[in-house]
């Protein structure tokens, strides 16, 4: 069964403006974390933003925030005054909480974003 | 400089041939990772490792196999049992210790076999 589910397979956004990038989640586990990266076209995976399953706020690291939803299983990443650099693949992922899964991460299929100048 | 490397960061291979991708980290990380990701695709875990001398398989482990047989290095053989080895090859590595969240990604490997 699909463990993360990204709906918008591209989204485009006027520079300077907001952007929410969608993500839902299913996992029958208490203790679980979310995470979004971002792939620019060079291919590295870079590390924007976690969200663990107990806390209470919405995590947020300069100009992301995770909109966190625990009863949807939603977890959105909302940019703030995108920039050009932000052009760039999106992925949602979970960490599983099981100590004999080596706390796998499943990932999503990704949000293609564009900023348009 | 802290960080993983991988390399090369392109790898050509004629059908037929097995190929080690390597993958090093100085980052002292318990965990390590390989994924593998097709072209408008998310990463797909094909093996894990959580301790030396110990991996277990992912989602997509036929025709790969690995080693661990030192904490900062987990290459990984793509051997000319898969099917369709062209892809590219993402290394992570994640440290256990408490308030450690995030995995760490290498540069990636792209495969190109023909």
């Amino acid at each position: 069964a699909q463990k993360i589910t990204q709906t918008q397979p591209g989204m485009f956004v006027q520079e300077k403006e907001a952007v929410t990038l969608d993500c839902t989640y299913d996992t029958s586990d208490q203790s679980y974390g979310l995470f979004w990266y971002k792939q620019p076209s060079s291919g590295e995976m870079i590390f924007l933003i976690y969200q663990g399953s107990y806390d209470e706020q919405n995590a947020t690291e300069g100009r992301y925030s995770l909109n966190f939803q625990k009863a949807r299983k939603s977890a959105n990443l909302v940019i703030s005054a995108s920039q050009l650099g932000d052009s760039a693949m999106y992925f949602c992922a979970m960490r599983d909480a099981g100590l004999n899964t080596g706390n796998q991460f499943y990932f999503g299929t990704g949000t293609s974003l564009t900023v348009i100048p | 400089d802290g960080g993983i490397t991988q390399s090369p960061k392109y790898l050509f291979r004629k059908e037929g041939q097995n190929v080690t991708l390597s993958c090093e980290q100085n980052l002292n990380h318990d965990a390590m990772y390989w994924y593998r990701q097709d072209p408008g695709q998310g990463l797909r875990l094909i093996y894990y490792s959580q301790i030396v001398n110990d991996f277990q398989k992912g989602d997509i482990a036929e025709g790969y196999s690995v080693s661990r047989e030192k904490k900062e290095s987990f290459p990984l053989t793509v051997t000319s049992a898969q099917k369709n080895p062209t892809a590219f090859y993402l290394c992570a590595s994640k440290n256990f210790a408490a308030g450690a969240y995030e995995q760490y990604f290498g540069p990636g490997t792209r495969l190109t076999v023909t």
